[in-house]
């Protein structure tokens, strides 16, 4: 089984409907995130959790809101979705204490989410 | 604040040539930096790192990188691109003395290795 789970991996959704993308973890990190990816962008932060009673916004949270249900599980929601949330979201875990402070993220899969 | 610049969004190379890919990086603060792949439908793998200490770091698959504080850059090279290599390649930055980007990776926007046999 995968360190990082996504769920679903693949979704095709209608503009203002809510969608929830799951994310959970073996790997027992704190640290928990969120992006998005898009063709000639890269990765752009949404969310960030510390741990689970911590969480912040990163550089493109509106439209979106998070969830961390426990240390193992952090869900993304698109209350309403639009169609330039088209996008590939990739769930990531880090734990610098383990990695001598470096802070190496480990991935997900992706969830492919399209918005008509 | 800290960036991250990668020059060109495509590079193609032969089989068994030079495998040369561009980062520069911006930060107030000693940086980590890092390198990632993406192989198609995959997430992403980690590279290498550089944290402190050596500044030429190797990581997997014969891949090294280099970096060079004076120029702010941290280019990935590999001597012999095999064809295993085509991915799409992300350099990132993190910093962990604090300030607003403290903790957090921001990516550049990927280069696609093409390598042709």
């Amino acid at each position: 089984d995968a360190d990082v789970t996504q769920t679903p991996r693949n979704r095709i959704t209608k503009t203002g409907k809510r969608i929830m993308l799951e994310c959970s973890q073996t790997k027992g990190h704190d640290r928990m995130y969120w992006y998005r990816q898009d063709p000639g962008l890269g990765l752009r932060l949404i969310y960030y959790s510390f741990d689970v009673k911590d969480i912040n916004k990163g550089e493109i949270s509106d439209g979106y809101s998070v969830s961390r249900q426990a240390q193992a599980k952090f869900s993304l929601s698109l209350e309403s979705a639009i169609p330039n949330q088209t996008a590939l979201y990739f769930c990531a875990t880090s734990d610098p204490a383990r990695d001598a402070g470096a802070n190496v993220l480990t991935f997900g899969a992706g969830s492919r989410l399209t918005v008509l | 604040a800290q960036s991250v610049t990668q020059l060109g969004s495509h590079v193609s190379v032969s089989e068994g040539a030079l495998v040369l890919l561009r980062c520069n990086y911006s930060s107030s603060v000693p940086p980590y930096l890092f390198w990632y792949v993406q192989y198609p439908n995959q997430g992403l793998q980690l590279l290498l790192k550089y944290t402190t200490g050596a500044t030429l770091v190797k990581g997997i698959n014969g891949f090294e990188a280099e970096f060079k504080k004076s120029e702010t850059s941290f280019h990935l090279t590999k001597p012999s691109a095999h064809m295993s290599d085509a991915a799409e390649y992300f350099c990132a930055v993190t910093n962990l003395a604090g300030g607003t980007s403290y903790g957090k990776l921001t990516f550049g926007q990927g280069t696609i290795l093409t390598v042709h046999p």
